[in-house]
């Protein structure tokens, strides 16, 4: 199974401020996503972390609000840019290797104040 | 697009079977899977199954599904305290353009009652 470190695991951040998000997986992996999930509620897919191009973005979430990197098969950032309290959420990196099974870091906590 | 439904709440006492239904709408799923969240953590993979196969077994989980009425269960025998937790049902599909996203219920959270 892959073993994923989300960095960090909560934060409050004010309004109007970035937050950048990292995931680092400990084996390479073909596909890396990133989730939202709002207060009491499932998870929503933010985007899927393409490595060496741009992410893509699912309706709803676009580049300029939650740009994403993806330098190597190891590694990605999520950043909740100029946030506000509605960006208070749970946001999970998820991976997939070779395989069938789909494994999730332990997601950072964000409160925008 | 892909739906996944499932029942808000089950309470079981500690001892007793807890069963977690979940329907989906997507006929092209590949693999369902079961996910564990407890309180502040992220999400634990507890298993899946291949949409050719209709149970698995592991340990004290039976996951049965039903292709058919697209119909997919966990079961948890002798369930204690410790398995209380939001329980989410998630189908990948297969677009096809090697995309291997996960669709999510919106979980069911299970109390184990002592």
């Amino acid at each position: 199974s892959a073993v994923i470190s989300q960095k960090p695991s909560r934060d409050i951040c004010q309004r109007g401020t970035s937050l950048t998000i990292q995931c680092q997986v400990d084996s390479q992996v073909t596909m890396m996503f990133w989730y939202r999930q709002q207060p009491g509620q499932s998870l929503t897919l933010i985007a899927t972390a393409n490595q060496g191009s741009e992410a893509t973005y699912e309706s709803g979430f676009v580049i300029d609000k939650f740009p994403i990197s993806r330098p190597n098969l190891t590694f990605s950032t999520l950043t909740v840019s100029n946030m506000s309290p509605e960006d208070s959420s749970i946001y999970l990196c998820s991976v997939q290797g070779a395989g069938t099974e789909a494994f999730f870091g332990q997601g950072t906590r964000l409160t925008v104040v | 697009g892909e739906d996944v439904e499932q029942s808000l709440f089950l309470s079981v006492r500690e001892g007793d079977s807890s069963v977690i239904n979940c329907t989906y709408t997507d006929s092209s799923s590949t693999y369902l899977y079961w996910y564990k969240q407890e309180p502040g953590a992220g999400l634990q993979l507890l298993t899946y199954i291949f949409s050719n196969m209709d149970m698995k077994q592991d340990q004290r989980l039976t996951v049965l599904l039903n292709k058919k009425d697209k119909h997919l269960s966990l079961r948890i025998a002798d369930t204690q305290t410790g398995d209380s937790a939001i329980y989410f049902c998630a189908e990948r599909g297969d677009s096809g353009a090697g995309s291997y996203q996960l669709t999510f219920g919106k979980g069911t959270k299970l109390s184990v009652i002592p």
